[in-house]
């Protein structure tokens, strides 16, 4: 099965940071990954489909890239609602698995 | 509005089985896939198995093999994981979530899971 390595794990930062998630996968899947974001006790929420495009109604700093082995999830301007769990998926083959996630918090 | 709502809690002995449903409201129930994904306390996300309502057609990850049967009743525009042989590693929160698109038989490009249910809460417990 395709594995997904998320990095960081865990990433602390501030109101106004602009921050980067990264997500490799195992082998190329085009641009089939999107991310989505989970508050605690909630469900996840589609944020970005096929590696960049935004989901209706996100915010617009929200932005993804890449494509193949190698993608970014950035935020570029940190917003108190956005400390949150983010995870990658990958959308090419079944099973359709997840990263690991990254935990972003407040500093 | 689109929205998936799921059937309540359930407690369950080692070995049991249950059965979580689904049910779709502000679109075609058949136009979409079903997913359903699990989270246990404090872990990310696992991908359980999907069903197509149009095709009845259903998948599963490997691991579970077996042990779930994904289903659908049309008329009710609801969909159904049953989960049996229960074991406490089985405790986790049950999603649904709306998934690739269908118009007939072709295949939209898979755009994520884009509606998700409430979850569902299924513990294990003796």
């Amino acid at each position: 099965d395709m594995q997904l390595t998320q990095s960081p794990s865990f990433l602390s930062a501030s109101v106004g940071d602009r921050v980067s998630i990264s997500c490799r996968a195992s082998h190329g899947i085009s641009s089939y990954l999107a991310w989505y974001k989970q508050e605690p006790g909630k469900a996840p929420k589609l944020l970005i489909y096929a590696a960049s495009t935004l989901q209706s109604g996100v915010p617009s700093r929200f932005s993804g890239s890449g494509s193949g082995t190698e993608f970014t999830l950035t935020i570029s301007s940190l917003q108190p609602e956005d400390f949150a769990t983010y995870y990658c998926q990958h959308l090419n083959s079944y099973p359709p698995g997840f990263g690991q996630g990254t935990r972003l918090e407040i500093k | 509005q689109v929205q998936l709502v799921q059937s309540g809690a359930e407690v369950k002995k080692p070995g049991a089985s249950v059965k979580v449903s689904c049910k779709a409201s502000g679109y075609t129930f058949t136009s979409y896939d079903i997913n359903w994904v699990r989270q246990a306390t404090g872990q990310g996300l696992e991908w359980v198995g999907w069903i197509n309502p149009n095709r009845n057609k259903a998948g599963n990850a490997q691991k579970f093999q077996g042990r779930v049967t994904m289903t659908r009743n049309t008329s009710i525009s609801t969909a159904y994981m049953e989960l049996s042989s229960l074991s406490s590693d089985d405790t986790a929160v049950y999603y649904c979530a709306r998934g690739r698109q269908h118009d007939g038989d072709y295949d939209y490009d898979y755009n994520g899971m884009d509606v998700w249910g409430q979850g569902t809460a299924v513990t294990v417990s003796s």
